[in-house]
């Protein structure tokens, strides 16, 4: 089974800041990487597909990058609506979600 | 629109057994992969089954023997039929679209719980 790590597990920001999370995953997964953003008592929301496409309609602040076993999702500019769960996912091999970032207000 | 229903949930005793309904709007489920994903109370998120167009299934271990998917292509409905729970099923499972998960159901609780 295809393991991926995400850290930091949790994180504090302010509005405008730089924030970078990273996966990993345990063997290569090509391209095969999404980014979900996730509020309380809400679903999953897509972000990233393919490790670097932006999904439509979401902001451009959001971007991924990586490859094989290293990714990253960055948001350029922190925004209030931004403060929720991040989680990787691969689905090179079956599917597999990181533990999750979250997002919190300092 | 496009979007996903997911009903079905609610409390049941350990060993019983429960069917989710996932009902698709706006595109068709036999047309794409159609996987259920679920979260207990807290926690992060936990792949449980997939189908594929071609009819294919497959699950997580954990789930393996006791979970069974299937769709009615007349209903546009996907399921997931949970025999012998055990109180590690409790969770909100969605149903979600693709292998990227590009759509997803508002979810539904299940507790497993005497």
């Amino acid at each position: 089974d295809v393991q991926m790590t995400q850290s930091p597990p949790a994180l504090s920001a302010s509005v405008g800041d730089r924030v970078t999370i990273t996966c990993r995953a345990s063997e290569s997964i090509g391209p095969w990487l999404a980014w979900y953003q996730q509020k309380p008592g809400k679903a999953p929301k897509l972000l990233i597909h393919q490790a670097s496409n932006l999904e439509s309609g979401v902001p451009s602040r959001f971007s991924g990058s990586g490859s094989g076993t290293e990714f990253t999702l960055t948001i350029s500019s922190l925004q209030p609506d931004d403060y929720a769960v991040y989680y990787c996912q691969q689905y090179n091999n079956f599917w597999t979600f990181g533990q999750g970032t979250k997002v919190e207000i300092k | 629109e496009v979007q996903l229903v997911e009903t079905g949930g609610g409390l049941i005793q350990p060993g019983g057994s429960l069917r989710l309904s996932c009902e698709a709007f706006g595109f068709r489920v036999d047309s794409t992969y159609m996987s259920w994903v679920r979260q207990a109370p807290g926690k992060g998120l936990e792949w449980v089954s997939v189908l594929y167009a071609t009819g294919n299934t497959y699950y997580a271990d954990p789930v393996k023997g006791r979970f069974t998917i299937s769709r009615d292509d007349s209903k546009n409905t996907l399921y997931l039929q949970m025999d012998s729970l055990r109180a590690d099923d409790t969770a909100v499972y969605f149903c979600a679209r693709q292998m990227h998960m590009d759509v997803w159901g508002h979810g539904t609780a299940v507790t497993v719980s005497s």
